[in-house]
């Protein structure tokens, strides 16, 4: 069975530092994606960033980027130039993907995320 | 293009009574994920469905809860006799095809057993 560890429950920032969220995860399947998600106050699930196990390269997209340790089985998100609309709770999640076909997401436990002025 | 909908938003229920959730993915979607978030807690996987079939209820509890999704129509997570236990945002995400790694979720339904 895939678990998802998110050892930060709390973390706060304040506006246009940087941050970084830890996640690890263990698995013993090869063929992965990973992701991370952000819930605001409204509880919309909303996707932020996500990585392909295969991939080398780190994933970026605008503010947010992923350290990606494949070895190490680690996957942190850093958020730079924080801003408060990043204020939310913040999900690591795993996806198991099979030829073709993709499957359930297994979520972590969280880390809400404050920025402060 | 309208998201993934789900109603009601909120919804009370006595013990005992069941409870209806409705999902309607965005258009074009053929599949169907639901999942439950507890108090204070991450989403955890109910079940998965494909239009009138069911691909994985591996999260699903054995009794008193079921769901479908037809050809026409909302899918439903259909739960019988709620205990407080049951208390819990249930949400409902959807994506275009088996192989499509973006699932786009809704707002959730909060469930609220007194």
């Amino acid at each position: 069975a895939q678990t998802v560890t998110q050892s930060q429950p709390e973390m706060s920032v304040q506006e246009a530092e940087t941050v970084t969220l830890s996640c690890t995860y263990d698995t013993s399947e090869n063929n992965y994606y990973l992701f991370w998600y952000k819930q605001p106050p409204s509880r919309q699930m909303i996707l932020v960033i996500r990585q392909e196990a295969y991939k080398q390269q780190n994933a970026t997209e605008n503010r947010f980027s992923v350290n990606f340790q494949k070895a190490a089985k680690s996957f942190s998100l850093k958020i730079s130039d924080s801003q408060l609309g990043d204020t939310a709770m913040y999900f690591c999640a795993f996806m198991i993907w099979y030829t073709g076909t993709a499957s359930k997401l297994t979520f972590g436990t969280g880390t809400r995320l404050q920025v402060t002025l | 293009n309208a998201g993934v909908m789900q109603n009601p938003r909120h919804l009370v229920r006595r013990r005992g009574q069941e409870a209806r959730l409705r999902c309607s993915p965005m258009k074009g979607h053929s599949h169907v994920y639901w999942y439950r978030q507890l108090p204070e807690e991450g989403l955890k996987f109910m079940v998965y469905l494909q239009k009138e079939n069911i691909i994985d209820e591996s999260g699903m509890p054995k009794e008193r809860f079921s769901a479908e999704f037809p050809k026409e129509g909302p899918s439903i997570l259909r739960i019988q006799q709620v205990v407080r236990g049951d208390s819990a945002a249930y949400f409902c995400a959807s994506s275009r095809y088996r192989g499509n790694t973006e699932a786009f979720f809704g707002q959730g339904t909060r469930l609220t057993v007194v």
